[in-house]
């Protein structure tokens, strides 16, 4: 999961099989929640967002859990492939400030 | 195509030499950010505007400026550059913080 500090969590997962990312979140008031994914050399582009009137959140392969009582959120995706190697970035949004909170990263390589 | 371009994507610097990072984005987006990513460190927001003539300081502004004359730019000013601001800086937009941003390709920025 995700965590403070220099070095980025990393998690490697056999190609098809099963990936979960995890992310503990700051602000029990954050009302509205995102991940993102960084490729090497560029700009984090979005995969899936939820609201906390949501448990849980469906896209194309790729499912958002979102656990208020502990606040924490997890990015599962399913069937990896090589190009879903990348750096996996959840976010998170407070109602009372106009600005996403970012965590520091989790590192997901697919191995073929 | 909807997109976020900033310019330039390379640049090293001296440091007090003044310097501008441009950024434009042509999806009618209200709201617009800067950030800068450093390793272990994730994304920080430097500033944030939420509409034309309307800024505000993000997590670490000291040492930027910036200025929303338009829409469509939200340009970075580093007036006097120094060392512990070479970084890669991503700008970014959104119709409002409620939804996902859309980022640039980014500016990797080194200061000597």
């Amino acid at each position: 999961g995700e965590s403070v500090g220099l070095h980025l969590p990393t998690l490697s997962v056999q190609e098809g099989d099963n990936s979960i990312i995890n992310c503990a979140y700051s602000n029990s008031a954050s009302d509205y929640f995102i991940w993102y994914k960084q490729e090497s050399g560029k700009g984090p582009q979005f995969i899936i967002d939820i609201r906390s009137n949501m448990d849980k959140r469906q896209g194309q392969r790729v499912t958002v859990l979102l656990n208020k009582t502990v606040k924490h959120l997890s990015l599962q995706i399913a069937a990896t492939q090589p190009g879903d190697s990348a750096v996996y970035f959840c976010a998170e949004n407070h109602p009372s400030v106009e600005k996403l909170t970012f965590g520091t990263g989790t590192r997901l390589t697919i191995i073929p | 195509e909807a997109q976020v371009t900033q310019n330039p994507r390379y640049l090293i610097t001296v440091t007090g030499k003044k310097l501008t990072v441009t950024c434009s984005q042509n999806m009618n987006h209200e709201y617009m950010s800067w950030y800068r990513q450093d390793p272990g460190l994730g994304l920080r927001q430097i500033y944030y505007s939420m509409n034309v003539e309307v800024t505000d300081k993000g997590d670490v502004p000291e040492g930027y400026k910036v200025s929303r004359k338009e829409k469509r730019n939200f340009p970075l000013i580093l007036e006097s550059p120094s060392p512990n601001q070479t970084s890669l800086y991503f700008c970014a937009s959104s119709l409002n913080t409620k939804m996902e941003q859309y980022f640039g390709p980014g500016t990797r920025l080194t200061v000597t």
